[in-house]
């Protein structure tokens, strides 16, 4: 299994700053995604972070809101720009290990004032 | 269209065995089912994982009959600590595609004393 950190663990931010979340993994991983989980939802998956190409977004989410990276097979930032109170959420990256398995960071609180 | 039906909660007693049931009528022929356990203010945990029949690890049973309709997850012997959310999902994520990451409303199980 794969174990990864997500940094910050929470945060707390006024509205119209951005926030970026660090994903480290601590092996090479080939696919990796961002989810969205509102309080008390299910997990909403935001995108596909690709290595060294352009992230790949779900319905609903747009590059210039969430700029994703991914400059290596261990490590992605996700932005969330320009928040506003419903950007609050927690955020979690997870990659996928063998046999179809995904595994999920902690997530990253976010409350956005 | 959600993929996967789920209960949304389910309340049950220590030492008991608990089953929770998933629905998932438009499963393909390559999908795999595998379920995960989300406690608060963490991210989803791997449980286990089948693609036909009898699965069966150190923590959970998971039955899936022949025509792969549904699958049943059990949990033998349930403490308070196994209270959480308990998703089903359905596919092969290495596709990329988002119908094959998405989380249904899991199912809440309440473990009482």
């Amino acid at each position: 299994s794969a174990v990864i950190s997500q940094k910050p663990s929470r945060d707390i931010c006024q509205r119209g700053t951005s926030l970026t979340i660090q994903c480290q993994v601590d092996s090479q991983v080939t696919m990796m995604f961002w989810y969205r989980q509102q309080p008390g939802q299910s997990l909403t998956l935001i995108a596909t972070a690709n290595q060294g190409s352009e992230a790949t977004y779900e319905s609903g989410f747009v590059i210039d809101k969430f700029p994703i990276s991914r400059p290596n097979l261990t490590f992605s930032t996700l932005t969330v720009s320009n928040m506003s109170p419903e950007d609050s959420s927690i955020y979690l990256c997870s990659v996928l290990g063998v046999q179809e398995t995904q595994y999920f960071g902690p997530g990253t609180r976010l409350l956005v004032l | 269209l959600a993929k996967t039906t789920q209960p949304i909660s389910m309340d049950s007693y220590e030492g008991q065995e608990v089953n929770i049931t998933c629905s998932h009528n438009n499963i393909a022929t390559n999908d795999y089912i595998t379920w995960y356990q989300q406690f608060p203010s963490q991210g989803p945990r791997f449980i286990i994982q089948g693609y036909k029949t009898k699965v069966t690890n150190e923590v959970a049973s998971l039955f899936i009959p022949a025509d792969r309709k549904s699958s049943t997850l059990s949990l033998p012997r349930v403490s308070l600590s196994d209270t959480a959310v308990y998703y089903c999902l359905v596919g092969r994520p290495s596709s990329g595609s988002a119908r094959q990451l998405t989380f249904g409303s899991g199912t809440q199980l309440t473990v009482l004393p």
